[in-house]
């Protein structure tokens, strides 16, 4: 079963603006990661935020965490259409007998030139 | 290091054949982990080995798939008798520390099962 839950499923924006995706998980966590697919081809890691972080940024990219609320959201600025890809989020586990890293639905996002 | 390697990148094979999908870690990294992904399901966890152990199996849909790592670099994921059902892209990925730490994928085997 799929942990994180992405929203929006798509997004299409104008190249120049920002783009926030949602992801939304069920239990607790270590930390939780945002990926991503370009068409054909395998995950890129892009940004890691842990469980006791609230805000991270990584270049263009901004991630938020939210514990109490089990959400995280990221943002990407200025966006260009090489942004164009698929986007997950995947969530590591609290406990440490186990480690297995699941991933959502994720989003699609299309940056229009 | 080159990254995640796997072979083949694509994969045609008629039901009933079995088929060995193969995968190269990253060189220190001692997690593994098998995913499938399909429009209809996404991207599922088959299986997490952590230092060439199986931890995490039940992702496997059935016995007909079986994961080996015979060392600590080399990974293998063989179905047989091969389904239709089993088409998807397959991929592998692995980290310092399970999924503690950032994961990193291979290209991933696009597999046909006719």
């Amino acid at each position: 079963s799929q942990q994180g839950e992405e929203d929006p499923q798509a997004l299409s924006i104008q190249e120049g603006e920002n783009a926030t995706m949602n992801c939304s998980y069920k239990t607790s966590i270590n930390n939780l990661q945002w990926y991503r697919q370009n068409s054909g081809r395998g995950l890129v890691h892009l940004i890691l935020i842990r469980s006791n972080e609230r805000e991270k940024h990584s270049g263009r990219l901004r991630v938020t965490l939210d514990t109490s609320k089990k959400s995280s959201s990221l943002l990407i600025t200025a966006s260009r259409a090489a942004d164009t890809a698929s986007y997950f989020c995947a969530t590591g586990p609290l406990e440490t007998s186990g480690s297995r890293l699941t991933f959502g639905e994720g989003t699609q996002l299309t940056v229009n030139p | 290091d080159a990254g995640v390697i796997q072979s083949p990148r694509h994969e045609v094979t008629e039901m009933g054949q079995e088929v060995t999908l193969r995968c190269k870690l990253i060189s220190g990294h001692n997690s593994l982990f098998w995913y499938r992904q399909t429009m209809m399901r996404g991207l599922e966890l088959l299986i997490y080995f952590n230092n060439n152990v199986p931890i995490d199996d039940s992702g496997m849909p059935e016995d007909r798939f079986s994961a080996k790592m015979p060392n600590a670099s080399f990974s293998t994921l063989k179905i047989q008798p091969s389904e239709p059902r089993d088409s998807a892209v397959y991929f592998c990925a692995s980290s310092l520390q399970g999924a503690y730490t950032e994961a990193f994928f291979g290209q991933g085997t696009r597999l046909t099962v006719v």
